[in-house]
């Protein structure tokens, strides 16, 4: 069975930088697998960041980027803002399903 | 603007069949490059992907539910409908449709908009 894997929880300080990331029991991370980034606050439905490794929607605030690094999807938050305090999922194309990662707990404090 | 919706019961019995149906507006079931996801997510945990129905009618699941799920689409109507089989209060949760397309012009996949979810309980 294919994981996608990802931190549990990650905490910074407004204004700080943190990576999330992203990995795949299959092997490395690459385009192939068209890595998506996703947005969920308490109550909502999770909302799209990031499609196809690197792009932003229009809706994506700029101090959002991502990347493949070492093998894995990452998502930075440059200069984060206490309204980015959220639950991050990615979620990676393999072979025509789609696989959720565990999700990552972010903590803006 | 392109929307989905999801419609179904809100309360299923244990060992009865789900069937959720997904409106679409705003997009073409038949386009070039078109799907629909289904995902999952039950109460403080992550979604979960369940199957997906693209403009050629081809079919993929979750390999782990395979055996309980049935996708389907009525393009005349615009629709997208999952069938899940003997339901158990393990599948209590909220039930989402999503566009999910393939531009064979950029190469790219988006996974957005989400619907706004069905909350499906199964009573114990």
């Amino acid at each position: 069975q294919t994981v996608v894997t990802q931190e549990p929880s990650l905490t910074v300080s407004p204004g700080g930088t943190v990576t999330l990331t992203c990995g795949f029991s299959a092997g490395a991370v690459t385009s192939n697998y068209y890595p998506g980034w996703f947005q969920q606050k308490p109550g909502q439905a999770p909302r799209a960041l990031i499609y196809s490794t690197s792009n932003k929607h229009s809706w994506t605030p700029a101090r959002f980027s991502a990347s493949l690094l070492g093998g894995k999807s990452a998502l930075t938050l440059s200069g984060v803002q206490p309204e980015d305090e959220a639950e991050y999922y990615c979620l990676l194309y393999y072979a025509g399903t789609r696989v959720f990662g565990g999700g990552t707990k972010l903590t803006v404090l | 603007q392109v929307t989905l919706r999801e419609s179904g019961p809100a309360l299923v019995k244990p060992t009865q069949t789900l069937t959720l149906t997904c409106t679409l507006s705003g997009i073409s079931l038949s386009a070039s490059g078109m799907c629909v996801s289904w995902i999952r997510q039950s109460p403080g945990k992550a979604p979960e992907w369940l199957a997906r129905i693209d403009w050629v009618e081809d079919k993929y699941y979750n390999t782990s539910l395979k055996t309980r799920l049935t996708v389907s689409r009525d393009t005349s109507r615009n629709q997208v409908v999952l069938t899940m089989t003997n339901m158990d209060p393990v599948d209590t949760g909220r039930y989402y449709c999503v566009r999910d397309e393939y531009s064979f012009e950029s190469g790219e996949w988006w996974f957005d908009p989400w619907g706004q979810g069905t909350l499906v309980t199964v009573p114990s």
